[in-house]
């Protein structure tokens, strides 16, 4: 069954403005991560936030947790074209393994 | 040092012929992971092992399909008398220790293609 599940689905935006996309999870976990998969490629690892965190900061990422309401968002600042890419957000519960949501289709405009 | 890396990267078959997907993990890494993806999908988790140990194999399809990570060698993704609802792409992950995923080390992946 489908842990993380993210919202929305896709995302348009215009190159410069900021774009947010959550996560929902249904059981408990030690972290939840976010990744990146530009088309046809491999999965690059952005972020890492542990249980015990709410927020934590990568130059233009920033990811929240809210283990009471089971969900996290990411926000990219100041986006750019080169950001147009699939984003899933991955959480690691206790049996070992990372379960992946369905992921985000995100467009930046030029 | 080198990443997860995954061989071959494009795998061509035809209906009932084997296809062999290779990983090997990050240096130094004794715990593989494999997803499969289907187009226009996210990650699904098939099998996870150790050296010579299978751990976790709730993903992975009862028939057609194994996995082997041996002492010496990469890991084996096999899957036997493919079938056209095989073709994805396939992602093998390593991680130094076992019940914490700290941070998974993905390779470029497989993609399959069963014609």
């Amino acid at each position: 069954s489908q842990q993380g599940e993210e919202d929305p689905q896709a995302l348009s935006i215009q190159e410069g403005e900021n774009a947010t996309m959550n996560c929902s999870y249904k059981t408990s976990i030690n972290n939840l991560q976010w990744y990146r998969q530009n088309s046809g490629r491999g999965l690059v690892h952005l972020i890492l936030i542990r249980s015990n965190e709410r927020e934590k900061h990568s130059g233009r990422l920033r990811v929240t947790l809210d283990t009471s309401k089971k969900s996290s968002s990411l926000l990219i600042t100041a986006s750019r074209a080169a950001d147009t890419a699939s984003y899933f957000c991955a959480t690691d519960e206790a049996n070992s393994k990372l379960t992946f949501g369905k992921g985000i289709t995100l467009s930046v405009r030029p | 040092n080198a990443g997860v890396m995954q061989n071959p990267r494009h795998l061509v078959r035809r209906r009932g012929q084997e296809a062999r997907l290779r990983c090997s993990p990050v240096k130094g890494h004794s715990h593989v992971y494999w997803y499969r993806q289907l187009p226009e999908e996210g990650l699904k988790f098939m099998v996870y092992l150790q050296k010579e140990n299978i751990i976790d194999e709730s993903g992975m399809p009862k028939e057609r399909f194994s996995a082997e990570f041996p002492k010496e060698g990469p890991s084996i993704l096999r899957i036997q008398q493919v079938v056209r609802g095989d073709s994805a792409a396939y992602f093998c992950a390593s991680s130094p220790m076992q019940g914490r995923f700290l941070e998974a080390f993905f390779g470029q992946g497989t993609r399959l293609t069963v014609v």
